[in-house]
């Protein structure tokens, strides 16, 4: 149990133009999901938390504008770098809250590799 | 949340007991301690988690000292699969975002 998937597993996106991420929750409810980007050889960095039905809560420096997060359901959230430039070329993890069970435990996706040429 | 000071990295023979060290000296009473993975390319994997009494179960056991400034994954017979970057996180259980630190890369060897 407790799996989550991310659809596209790599990207490759010309610069200027935007680039949709989604993250799913297959077997359980998550009221809140993650999102986290890691460049190469570095650690995640959290860039935002997405509520369903709410708006998504941003990191410090990281713009709301460029990277627009939609959480509609219970079990879908997307992110979406709009304007992509090679800078954003990344790989991109999502998570989702389990919380039930587990004691609130995250679980992430396989990542999404995104590079803007 | 509190933060955690992990070794760079550590290696380990096959078959042999991984020990790997999590220092979370600011941790407060409420903050559970959280262990995940990462192999290469992939998605962090959940290993285990506890608040203050020691946890086991199929991947590994999480030994946490009496005071809570520490503790230690324990990885009882280490595979060629077990590579990867772990990660110790402290944090709340509700709300609780996770801030990566830097982990410990173990790499284990034939």
């Amino acid at each position: 149990g407790a799996v989550v998937s991310q659809h596209p597993s790599r990207v490759i996106c010309k610069s200027g133009t935007s680039v949709k991420i989604e993250c799913r929750s297959l077997d359980f409810q998550a009221t809140t999901m993650f999102w986290y980007r890691q460049f190469p050889k570095k650690s995640l960095m959290l860039m935002a938390t997405s509520n369903e039905g709410s708006k998504a809560t941003y990191e410090q420096g990281v713009e709301k504008d460029k990277f627009l997060i939609n959480h509609a359901s219970l079990t879908l959230s997307t992110l979406t770098v709009t304007s992509a430039h090679p800078e954003d070329s990344s790989f991109y993890i999502c998570s989702a809250r389990d919380g039930n069970g587990a004691g609130e435990t995250q679980y992430f996706g396989p990542g999404t590799r995104l590079l803007v040429l | 949340d509190a933060k955690t000071t992990q070794p760079p990295s550590m290696d380990c023979a096959e078959g042999r007991a991984a020990n790997l060290p999590c220092n979370h000296s600011t941790i407060s009473g409420n903050e559970y301690v959280y262990w995940y993975r990462q192999i290469h390319s992939q998605g962090p994997q959940y290993i285990i988690h506890g608040l203050k009494n020691n946890e086991t179960n199929e991947m590994a056991s999480l030994i946490i000292t009496e005071d809570r400034k520490s503790s230690t994954l324990i990885l009882p017979h280490a595979t060629l699969r077990d590579t990867a970057v772990y990660y110790c996180i402290a944090t709340f259980r509700t709300g609780n975002q996770f801030y990566f630190g830097t982990g410990t890369s173990l790499t284990v060897i034939p």
